[in-house]
């Protein structure tokens, strides 16, 4: 098994819908964090969580949540989906050592 | 803003030949520097990293070249293969902690057979 597991892995959905990315970590580490990847501008810091009670926004929360369900468990979601949220989505555990990323989600919003 | 500027967007490179790529950044407290490297279809993974007390660190085929005074850090991919085609991002970090990284904007790189 995976140390990071997304699901799903794609997802088309329609505008105005809510989804929910799902990311699950066999790592033992407290923190998670959630990166969209989009052509030319890298990846970019969603939200992140210290440990279960410690959650924090990044630099492109807007239109995003998030819930950390347990210390394995960190799930992102969109309220409302719009076109412009279509991207490639990572979660990522971290340690002194540094970062594991998940497989990614390809969600596209029409 | 903490930043970390990453170039060429893309790259193309013969089979054999030496894949340079370049980054810079602006706060001199970052002292943790990554390489991450990704295929498609998968998540970034770690490559090799610096910390600024060396100006070099090499594994391999792969060699982190970092300049403190410029606050700049370069990866060298000697004798590059098509294998090596991939998107890699440098990053930084403060603390000496590879925990909480700021990315650069990500290279293509492309080796032809």
């Amino acid at each position: 098994d995976a140390d990071v597991t997304q699901t799903p892995r794609n997802r088309i959905t329609k505008t105005g819908k809510r989804i929910m990315l799902e990311c699950s970590q066999t790592k033992g580490h407290d923190r998670m964090y959630w990166y969209r990847q989009d052509p030319g501008l890298g990846l970019r810091l969603i939200y992140y969580s210290f440990d279960v009670k410690d959650i924090n926004k990044g630099e492109i929360s807007d239109g995003y949540s998030v819930s950390r369900q347990a210390q394995a468990k960190f799930s992102l979601s969109l309220e409302s989906a719009i076109p412009n949220q279509t991207a490639l989505y990572f979660c990522a555990t971290s340690s002194m050592v540094g970062y594991t990323f998940g497989s990614g989600t390809r969600l596209t919003v029409v | 803003q903490q930043q970390v500027k990453q170039s060429p967007q893309s790259l193309i490179v013969q089979k054999g030949g030496i894949s340079i790529i370049n980054c810079a950044y602006e706060n001199t407290a970052f002292d943790y520097f990554p390489w991450y490297q990704q295929f498609p279809g998968k998540g970034p993974a770690l490559l090799i990293a610096i910390r600024p007390d060396v100006s070099e660190k090499k594994e391999g085929r792969f060699t982190i070249s970092f300049n403190k005074s410029a606050k700049q850090f370069s990866l060298h991919i000697m004798d590059s293969q098509p294998g090596d085609s991939a998107t890699y991002f440098c990053a930084a970090s403060l603390s000496g902690s590879a925990r909480q990284l700021t990315f650069g904007s990500g290279t293509q790189l492309t080796v032809l057979p």
